[in-house]
């Protein structure tokens, strides 16, 4: 099977524009997680979707957006990119996200580096 | 509110000596407990995972780690470290019961391994 794909792999934008990620997970799994990575935040819950809804969210504003397609497929928008947006973003997927026994398996990343 | 602690930011060990990574969670139950491996440019591999049951869980790689639900504490163990094994190292949890698609990370711990 394949794993958790992301692309692009690295991006660069300047402040004010806005940027957006996608993620595709494993075959089956109808949860998408996405995580912001920094060095001084560490890695930080962003939003989950499941079923095209979001189902769960972290402590970020609002210019941080996502999105999820009937093919589970995830898609997360910044808008007005900031230089602290500057991060690893990483998706994980599992099959339900919710109960005993399920793994989130983490796809390699998307860096943006925001000038 | 939870958090996860990993009170060594930088280990460095020789190959082939013992290894332990801390982890301590603050919470009010027992936790889901994770570990998962990151190394240069690439997301995150869970390396094992606990749920409940026997406190000694076995994962990939020959690692190990011991739940002590007395000292709040998960830590990661190798008895042989290889040079392969430098990465940066995240304890996490989620809460019991709960998703575990919105994970809680510690600040991680990089593991050097000197020849």
């Amino acid at each position: 099977k394949a794993g958790v794909t992301q692309t692009p792999r690295y991006l660069i934008k300047t402040r004010g524009q806005q940027v957006t990620l996608s993620c595709s997970p494993i075959s089956g799994h109808r949860s998408v997680s996405w995580y912001q990575q920094t060095p001084g935040q560490g890695l930080q819950f962003l939003f989950e979707y499941f079923s095209e809804t979001q189902r769960n969210k972290g402590n970020f504003p609002g210019r941080f957006s996502g999105r999820q397609f009937s093919n589970s497929r995830s898609e997360m928008n910044v808008s007005t990119l900031e230089l602290g947006d500057s991060a690893l973003y990483l998706c994980a997927s599992s099959l339900e996200g919710t109960g005993r026994g399920e793994t989130q398996y983490f796809g390699p990343g998307t860096r943006l580096l925001v000038l | 509110a939870q958090s996860v602690t990993q009170p060594d930011i930088h280990i460095t060990v020789s190959e082939g000596a013992s290894l332990e990574l801390r982890c301590n969670y603050s919470y009010g139950a027992t936790p889901y407990l994770f570990w998962y491996v990151q190394s240069p440019g690439q997301g995150l591999q869970l390396l094992l995972k606990y749920f409940s049951g026997d406190t000694l869980v076995q994962g990939i790689k020959g690692f190990e780690a011991e739940f002590k639900r007395s000292q709040s504490s998960f830590n990661l163990r190798k008895p042989s470290v290889h040079w392969s094994d430098a990465a940066e190292y995240f304890c996490a949890v989620a809460p019991y019961g709960g998703a575990t698609n919105k994970l809680i990370f510690g600040t991680g711990t990089l593991l050097a391994v000197q020849p």
